[in-house]
């Protein structure tokens, strides 16, 4: 049972080039989300997913796309990455609708040069 | 969502009981409190939540004031491995998939040999 899978570790791009982050979970939850966390700062939405076939923006979703492939998988897209894109990534499911148990991955550690 | 006061650094002795504090005292009655941690580099973790009983998991205990003004996370024989950043957020029942959860400043707990 390894919970919230994200691949890749670590990422090291160059402004303009693409780029998928991959979020996989084992746990049967409905909803995903993709936050990132800058330093020293806290976790900011990106993108969620309230069931399969469905996503909504969150509070920083510009410069990125996400799909969500099936119930357990969600990836988030760089298209054309940014230096201000340079973060920690992470993927995160919730139990259900009405509670806030989330649970995250272990992370994304992305650097646009 | 209530904001929670919380100190910003506490210390503990391993083997000892760890008891961190955080004050909700604009709690409403159906807001939960959850405590969360996030062990430097890596994802957050879930560890426990309430609404006014006293909560206990294989990981800590979770004490809840009669008022619901304060509650106590305690760590019953720390760890090295317990040190990390500590959240205590509260939160509505019935919050929507898209709100994300915010953490604050949290208590860093340093747990010393």
């Amino acid at each position: 049972n390894a919970g919230v899978t994200q691949t890749p570790k670590f990422q090291v791009l160059k402004t303009g080039q693409s780029m998928t982050l991959q979020c996989a979970q084992d746990m049967n939850h409905n909803s995903m989300y993709w936050y990132r966390q800058d330093p020293g700062m806290g976790l900011r939405l990106i993108y969620y997913s309230a069931s399969e076939g469905t996503t909504d923006k969150g509070e920083v979703p510009n410069g990125y796309n996400v799909s969500r492939l099936n119930k357990r998988e969600f990836s988030l897209r760089l298209e054309s990455a940014a230096p201000s894109q340079t973060s920690v990534y992470f993927c995160a499911t919730k139990r259900e609708v009405i509670t806030d148990t989330q649970y995250f991955g272990p992370g994304t550690r992305l650097t646009v040069l | 969502d209530a904001k929670t006061t919380q100190p910003t650094s506490m210390d503990c002795a391993e083997g000892r009981a760890a008891n961190l504090p955080c004050n909700h005292s604009t709690i409403s009655g159906n807001e939960y409190v959850y405590w969360y941690r996030q062990i430097h580099s890596q994802g957050p973790q879930y560890i426990i939540h309430g609404l006014k009983n006293n909560e206990t998991n294989e990981m800590a205990s979770l004490i809840i004031t009669e008022d619901r003004k304060s509650s106590t996370l305690i760590l019953p024989h720390a760890t090295l491995r317990d040190t990390a950043v500590y959240y205590c957020i509260v939160r509505a029942w019935g919050e929507t998939s898209g709100s994300r959860l915010t953490f604050g400043e949290g208590t860093q707990l340093t747990v010393n040999p």
